[in-house]
C-alpha cells in the first residue's frame, strides 16, 4: 500500500521556465492538499483539491500558480516563469475524504531549487 | 486569523529522558489537532491526531493532550531515544463551514536533539 508519491524528489529549474510537480495520492483517497516551505518558514497551505474540482485555493498566490486534479492521474502543480523565491520545498497531502475529522498523510515532497 | 506557536523552538535532551513540546494556539475554533514529525530532507509523518472532543491520544512512548478551551496541547514523549530527534510539528484544522476545513496551520516546529 504506497504511501502519497511526489516527484520528482529534486526539481532544478532556472529562473523563467515552468515547474510541474505531481501528487499522486493513497489509494483509496480523493482529496489532495498542497503545502509549501520555505527556508527558514513553516507549512503554509496553498491549495485543497478533489477530483476535477479546486475546494480552496486561498493559499496559492494570484499569478504564476495553478493546480489541477483530474479524473485520471496524478494531481499537478504548476509554477511559470519561475522566479528564486519559488525555491521551497513543495509537499501533498491526501486523505480518504473531505471533511475535518480525516487526519492527512503527507508525502516526501519535491524541492525545487531555482538557480 | 489562527496562529500556532511552538516551544521551545529547539530542545537537546541527553537519552532515557523524558521531554514534553508545547503548542499554543489562538483560535480555539478547531475541529483536530495532529503532531507531525518531520525528518531532515524528509516528509512529515503523522504522530498522532486529537478530535477536539478528546483530551488525550497515545501511541506508545508518545502521548498527546489536548486543552481546546484555553488553546494549548502537550506533547509528552517518555524515555527518549537518539531516534527520536527530529522537527515535532503541530497543526490545527478550523471547526468551520465551507471548504476551509481543508487547512491546516502549522506551527514553527520543535526542533528536537536527542544525545547519546
Amino acid at each position: 500500500n504506497a504511501g502519497v508519491m511526489q516527484n520528482p524528489r529534486h526539481l532544478v529549474r532556472r529562473r523563467g521556465q515552468e515547474a510541474r510537480l505531481r501528487c499522486s495520492p493513497m489509494k483509496g483517497h480523493s482529496h489532495v492538499y498542497w503545502y509549501r516551505q520555505l527556508p527558514e518558514e513553516g507549512l503554509k497551505f496553498m491549495v485543497y483539491l478533489q477530483k476535477e474540482n479546486i475546494i480552496d485555493e486561498s493559499g496559492m498566490p494570484k499569478e504564476r500558480f495553478s493546480a489541477e486534479f483530474p479524473k485520471e492521474g496524478p494531481s499537478i502543480l504548476r509554477i511559470q516563469q519561475v522566479v528564486r523565491g519559488d525555491s521551497a520545498a513543495y509537499f501533498c497531502a491526501s486523505s480518504p475524504r473531505g471533511g475535518a475529522n480525516y487526519g492527512y498523510t503527507f508525502g516526501s515532497g519535491t524541492r525545487l531549487t531555482v538557480v | 486569523k489562527q496562529e500556532v506557536t511552538q516551544i521551545p523552538a529547539a530542545l537537546s535532551v541527553p537519552e532515557g529522558e523524558n521531554l514534553v513540546l508545547n503548542c499554543s494556539f489562538t483560535d480555539s475554533a478547531i475541529y483536530n489537532l495532529q503532531w507531525f514529525r518531520q525528518d531532515p530532507g524528509k516528509g512529515l509523518t503523522s504522530l498522532l491526531l486529537i478530535q477536539s472532543s478528546q483530551r488525550e491520544q497515545t501511541s506508545g512512548r508518545l502521548n498527546a493532550s489536548l486543552d481546546k478551551s484555553s488553546g494549548r496541547s502537550t506533547l509528552y514523549i517518555a524515555a527518549s531515544q537518539p531516534g527520536d530527534s527530529a522537527t515535532y510539528l503541530c497543526a490545527v484544522r478550523p471547526d468551520a463551514g465551507g471548504t476551509s476545513y481543508g487547512k491546516l496551520t502549522f506551527g514553527q516546529g520543535t526542533i528536537l536533539t536527542v544525545h547519546p
